[in-house]
């Protein structure tokens, strides 16, 4: 079993629709969570980072925590065109000293 | 501006080169990693430091070398004795390393090697 885990896509929405986005992973103990956004060809941007259970929020972006059952998420509302990227979540572990594990990502496409 | 500058963008390699990626910050964060992506892939950890003059290896480190001779610079080399090395080579930084949980990491441009 993969520790991050992220369906690869492509997610296509329509513009102005909500686009989630979920990430399973399998350590039990793992500490933080982050979202990145990484536009094709240039390197991953952090988004979201979100360390207990529930949800955050940032603009049109909310995290959602689950920690009973490995389970973090992200929302986009609004969804525009300028969203099309591929979401990687990335999870900090408790074993190896706080090492982060980063998901293969998600492609997201939003249809003007 | 704060940030992290890799150099060159890209960069191509003959069979049995040594080269060396350039990664340098001016955030002052303690912490520094290498990361190797390969097409439809996550990012596979190479090395990091927590701190100067140490530093760790992470999942795929053969083939690798790396130094932290000062904190705002963690240069990579990639030896010959790597075989496939042909990937997009992204350096990160955070505030904390090992022992905090809140190691937001933010990542340079990257760099693009290619094998000819």
């Amino acid at each position: 079993q993969k520790e991050v885990e992220q369906n690869s896509g492509p997610l296509s929405v329509p513009e102005g629709a909500i686009a989630s986005l979920n990430c399973t992973y399998s350590d039990r103990v793992s500490q933080s969570f982050f979202w990145y956004r990484q536009y094709s060809g240039k390197s991953p941007e952090l988004i979201m980072s979100i360390y207990s259970n529930g949800d955050k929020e940032d603009g049109r972006f909310t995290a959602q925590l689950n920690k009973a059952s490995q389970y973090v998420s992200l929302l986009i509302r609004d969804s525009q065109p300028s969203d099309s990227a591929t979401y990687l979540c990335a999870v900090s572990l408790r074993t190896g000293g706080f090492k982060t594990i980063f998901g293969a990502g998600t492609r997201l496409f939003v249809k003007a | 501006d704060g940030g992290i500058t890799q150099s060159p963008k890209y960069l191509f390699r003959k069979e049995g080169q040594n080269v060396t990626l350039s990664c340098e910050q001016n955030l002052n964060h303690d912490a520094m990693y290498w990361y190797r992506q390969d097409p439809g892939q996550g990012l596979r950890l190479i090395y990091y430091s927590q701190i100067v003059n140490d530093f760790q290896k992470g999942d795929i480190a053969e083939g690798y070398s790396v130094s932290r001779e000062k904190k705002e610079s963690f240069p990579l080399t990639v030896t010959s004795a790597q075989k496939n090395p042909t990937a997009f080579y992204l350096c990160a930084s955070s505030i904390g390393g090992g022992g905090s949980p809140y190691n937001e990491q933010f990542f340079g441009p990257g760099t693009r090697l290619t094998v000819l």
